[in-house]
C-alpha cells in the first residue's frame, strides 16, 4: 500500500513563527503536492515537485516556500506564519507522467494537518 | 485555468435512499477523478474516468462522464452510514499530474 505520511495531524504556532510542515511517502513516486484546504474554496494546490530540488509553483504560493532533498521527503514552509495561513494542509504524491504522454495517476494523500496560527 | 463546479453543496439523506453529486467542467475534462474524504482526514481515491461515456463502478458506488467531456456523475445506491463525508471531484489541469479539485460536496446518511 502507498502510504503518504505527515509529520503533525494538529499544530498550533503563533503569528511571526516560521513553521515547517513534512510529508514522506513510501512508494517512489516523483511528484508531491501540497494543498490548502478551507470551507468554501476546496483544495488549492501551494506548490508542486516533479523531482528532487525542482518545485514549482501552484495556484496560491504567497507566504509559502518548499524543499525537496530527497525523493521521498517535501518540505512545505512558512517564513512567518500568519493568521491567514490557518487551514488544513494536505500533501499527496503520484507517479511522473509528462503531458504529452497523457497518462494519468490518482494522487495519494496523507492524512492532513490542521495548522491553527494564532 | 479550468473550474469545477460541484453540486449540490451539500446533501442530507435517509440510509437506504439513493443520492446522485454532479460535478461541471469550464472545460474538456481529460482526467476526472473522485475522491472521498472523512471529516478532518485526508482524500480516498474512488474513481477515474477518462474517455466520453465511460463508467464505473465500486460496490455501490458508479461514476459516469458524459459524452462531451464537461460532465461527471457519482451515484449512490442503497446508501449506508459509512458513505458520509466529503466527496470531491479533480481533474486532470494539465502536465505533472496537476489536478484542479471541485469545492466539495458534503453527505450525510442518517440511520
Amino acid at each position: 500500500d502507498v502510504k503518504v505520511t505527515q509529520s503533525s495531524r494538529y499544530l498550533v504556532k503563533r503569528t511571526g513563527e516560521k513553521v515547517f510542515l513534512e510529508c514522506v511517502q513510501d512508494m517512489d513516486h516523483e511528484n508531491m503536492f501540497w494543498y490548502r484546504q478551507d470551507p468554501g474554496l476546496g483544495l488549492r494546490l501551494i506548490y508542486f515537485s516533479y523531482d528532487v530540488k525542482m518545485k514549482e509553483k501552484g495556484d496560491i504560493p504567497e507566504g509559502y516556500s518548499v524543499s525537496r532533498e530527497k525523493k521521498e521527503r517535501f518540505s512545505l514552509i512558512l517564513e512567518s506564519a500568519s493568521t491567514n495561513q490557518t487551514s488544513m494542509y494536505l500533501c499527496a504524491s503520484s507517479p511522473f507522467s509528462s503531458f504529452r504522454d497523457r497518462d494519468t495517476y490518482e494522487q495519494y494523500f496523507g492524512p492532513g494537518t490542521r495548522l491553527t496560527v494564532t | 485555468s479550468q473550474e469545477l463546479e460541484q453540486s449540490p453543496q451539500s446533501l442530507i439523506v435517509q440510509e437506504g435512499k439513493n443520492l446522485t453529486i454532479n460535478c461541471t467542467s469550464s472545460k474538456t475534462l481529460y482526467g476526472l477523478y473522485w475522491y472521498k474524504q472523512k471529516y478532518g482526514e485526508g482524500l480516498i481515491f474512488l474513481m477515474m474516468l477518462q474517455k466520453g461515456g465511460e463508467e464505473k463502478s465500486h460496490e455501490k458506488i458508479t461514476a459516469k462522464l458524459d459524452e462531451k467531456k464537461q460532465q461527471s456523475s457519482l451515484h449512490i445506491t442503497a446508501s449506508q452510514p459509512s458513505h458520509a463525508g466529503i466527496y470531491l471531484c479533480g481533474a486532470d489541469s494539465g502536465g505533472y499530474q496537476k489536478v484542479t479539485f471541485g469545492t466539495g460536496t458534503k453527505l450525510q446518511v442518517i440511520p
